[in-house]
């Protein structure tokens, strides 16, 4: 069964570095999102993505932010300058159409800013 | 703003015996309510969607229903496998998921 991949599955950096956290989404999917999750806390929506530009975003992604679809098959999540509190699990989800059709997860990547 | 509020927050349970979690919601035009199941270090996985009041979906010993304010995932007979996170999740007239906190089952052989 086709499945959202995500790399790395841990990514440790200092804090004020950037990031550059990775996904394939499903081949026939056309819009994609960015979710995160802060240890023990709900999933929060960032970013939906479509047609190569921004549909959606929550008052989370601020200008820190940023996602690109770079070739036919990757959708990355850029963090221009990390911050303690971006420590989070970062989910990777793709859609069929936007509404109504189930958002398909990627594992995640562990976002530990030191 | 979306709100969805799950119940219990935590649910221990003995192999075989079945129970309910529960997921309401306040959402202005609700396209779809959507169950999934999170194990530890993983991702949602998708189980169902829900459209409309009166729909009832399953799947194995899962069974969700909805109402205009609720949503009820049913464990039938649950296994030790089933133990889980089962995260409820609405989408309004936009593209984003709103999540409740989840209901962690274990279940106990």
């Amino acid at each position: 069964e086709p499945e959202v991949t995500q790399t790395p599955s841990h990514q440790v950096t200092q804090m004020g570095q950037e990031v550059i956290l990775r996904c394939v989404p499903i081949s026939n999917h056309l819009y994609f999102y960015w979710y995160r999750q802060i240890l023990g806390q709900k999933v929060e929506f960032l970013v939906s993505f479509y047609n190569n530009e921004i549909s959606e975003k929550s008052e989370i992604f601020d200008d820190q932010f940023s996602v690109e679809r770079p070739d036919g098959s990757n959708f990355t999540l850029k963090i221009r300058s990390t911050k303690l509190e971006d420590s989070a699990m970062y989910f990777c989800a793709s859609s069929v159409q936007y509404s109504n059709q189930p958002q398909h997860f990627g594992d995640g990547t562990r976002l530990s800013i030191l | 703003e979306d709100q969805v509020t799950q119940s219990p927050e935590a649910l221990r349970l003995q192999e075989g015996e079945s129970s309910s979690l529960n997921c309401s919601y306040t959402v202005s035009g609700l396209r779809g309510l959507f169950w999934y199941r999170q194990d530890p270090g993983k991702g949602p996985e998708f189980l169902f969607t829900l459209y409309s009041a009166g729909e009832e979906k399953e799947k194995e010993r899962l069974k969700a229903t909805l109402t205009k304010k609720e949503s009820f995932l049913h464990i039938t007979a649950p296994k030790p496998e089933d133990s889980a996170t089962y995260l409820c999740a609405v989408q309004a007239n936009d593209y984003k998921l709103s999540f409740g906190a989840g209901t962690t089952v274990t279940v106990r052989a």
